[in-house]
């Protein structure tokens, strides 16, 4: 357990549904992270929230929406979607902020998304 | 542009030792981070290296050259626990973490 969950664990969806992800963290960290992990490629940095107020923001397609109402929660909202969205998708957190962005991330387990 | 290079797979047998090298070339750097992930699970934290030299903890050790945009990662004694995907990243100079794709590590009896 590192102190980050994530939930759905699994999701499949159609390309015209809509749902969500959601993280948590317990961790009193003050930035969090999404991040797309395909298969034998790199992460890919979606958004960072440092303090709840967004950061980046990694040229994402408008069907992925991210939201954070506080420090701990952190969601993304996924609407008509493609089949090459299918990934895990990451949640992080860390203390950074400002200048501390050299603290390590915590991970969730991430959420196995496929698209049909 | 930026970029990581480690090798895609590596195989060693148990109570071996393996180095995990990665090279990376960023705009600035402030730090190189190593994190473990096994088959399913989260990447988790294995260590920052941001001068110069080789940093021990335990049977892991991590190693950076600057100068040459070189890091290493050494498993000693290694057990079967330690198959898993090894991720090297660096952090360029606006604190913005870049992702090698891993390092798929194979531990056979």
């Amino acid at each position: 357990e590192t102190g980050v969950t994530q939930t759905p664990r699994h999701l499949v969806m159609g390309m015209t549904n809509k749902k969500s992800l959601k993280c948590e963290q317990h961790l009193g960290h003050n930035a969090m992270y999404w991040y797309k992990q395909s298969a034998k490629k790199p992460l890919e940095l979606m958004f960072v929230y440092s303090l709840e107020e967004r950061v980046e923001n990694n040229s994402v397609p408008s069907r992925f929406s991210p939201e954070c109402p506080n420090s701990s929660h952190l969601f993304l909202h996924l609407h008509t979607l493609q089949p090459e969205d299918s990934a895990l998708y990451l949640c992080a957190s860390s203390q950074g902020n400002g200048d501390r962005w050299s603290d390590e991330q915590y991970f969730g387990p991430g959420t196995r998304l496929t698209v049909t | 542009g930026q970029n990581i290079d480690q090798p895609t797979e590596m195989t060693a047998t148990e109570g071996a030792i393996v180095q995990i090298n990665c090279t990376y070339q960023t705009s600035g750097f402030n730090g190189l981070f190593w994190y473990q992930q096994h088959a399913g699970e989260a990447p988790t934290f294995l260590s920052y290296n941001v001068l110069d030299g080789l940093e021990e903890k335990g049977r892991f050790s991590s190693f950076l050259s600057r100068s040459k945009g070189y890091s290493y990662l050494l498993l000693k004694e290694l057990q079967m626990k330690d198959s898993a995907s090894y991720l090297c990243a660096a952090l360029d100079s606006n604190y913005q973490l870049i992702w090698g794709a891993g390092t798929k590590l194979i531990i056979k009896p």
